[in-house]
């Protein structure tokens, strides 16, 4: 079954311990991106990755980190959690730029206290 | 300024109505593209309709169709004959594209939708 897969789905953590939330696809796309959804605002992309060790900043980048050593793995970082992290995140996958169609994982919840 | 805005954050339609749900956006490139999500209470992002920028006719899929109305900068949604499934949130989104070949999704507020016997 194509899907993209998060862990963990739910986290609470406290201030400055890293923590890394784990994407995963097994459709083989080229395009990465993970986003955050606060109450209000919508989804804003964090970071997305174009291919494997090509990464860029999206529109609220600071306090994250990304990697994309495989096609099929894309880790979001926190490495000094704070409370303004505390956020749905979601990771998403297409099969190329165009983002024609984006498939999205199924969230992670993560508290920050 | 907001590239995406969705000016409804919440509406109703009985059940077996249609209801359009409002998009405006704002861009200065000529290639894009926008696209409507559903987010159901569970959670998960479900993508249900995608118009390119260059594409004459409105895009449709089964009850789903965008009103694209370009030199308005509006992509509406039109939802026929509403189900009580379809009670979501529903989010309008934009691709642009970056100068160095990246691509982002812009999206708005969303809007929450209820149907209603």
């Amino acid at each position: 079954e194509a899907q993209v897969t998060q862990n963990p789905r739910y986290l609470i953590t406290v201030t400055g311990k890293k923590l890394t939330v784990t994407c995963s696809q097994n459709m083989n796309h080229e395009y990465m991106s993970w986003y955050r959804q606060d109450p209000g605002l919508g989804l804003r992309q964090i970071y997305y990755s174009m291919n494997v060790e090509v990464t860029d900043k999206g529109d609220v980048p600071e306090g994250y980190k990304v990697s994309r050593k495989e096609k099929r793995n894309f880790p979001l970082i926190l490495e000094s959690p704070s409370p303004n992290q505390t956020s749905l995140y979601f990771c998403a996958s297409s099969v190329d730029y165009q983002l024609g169609t984006q498939y999205f994982g199924p969230g992670t919840r993560l508290t920050v206290l | 300024a907001q590239k995406i805005t969705q000016t409804q954050p919440g509406m109703f339609v009985q059940e077996k109505e249609a209801v359009t749900l409002d998009c405006t956006y704002d861009t200065s490139d000529q290639s894009y593209g926008l696209f409507w999500y559903k987010q159901p209470s569970s959670g998960e992002m479900i993508f249900l309709i995608y118009q390119g920028s260059y594409d004459e006719q409105n895009a449709t899929e089964g009850r789903y169709s965008l009103n694209f109305q370009k030199a308005r900068k509006s992509a509406n949604l039109v939802i026929s004959a509403s189900q009580l499934g379809d009670s979501a949130m529903y989010f309008c989104a934009m691709r642009e594209s970056f100068t160095g070949g990246g691509n982002k999704l812009t999206f708005g507020t969303g809007t929450q939708l209820k149907v209603e016997l």
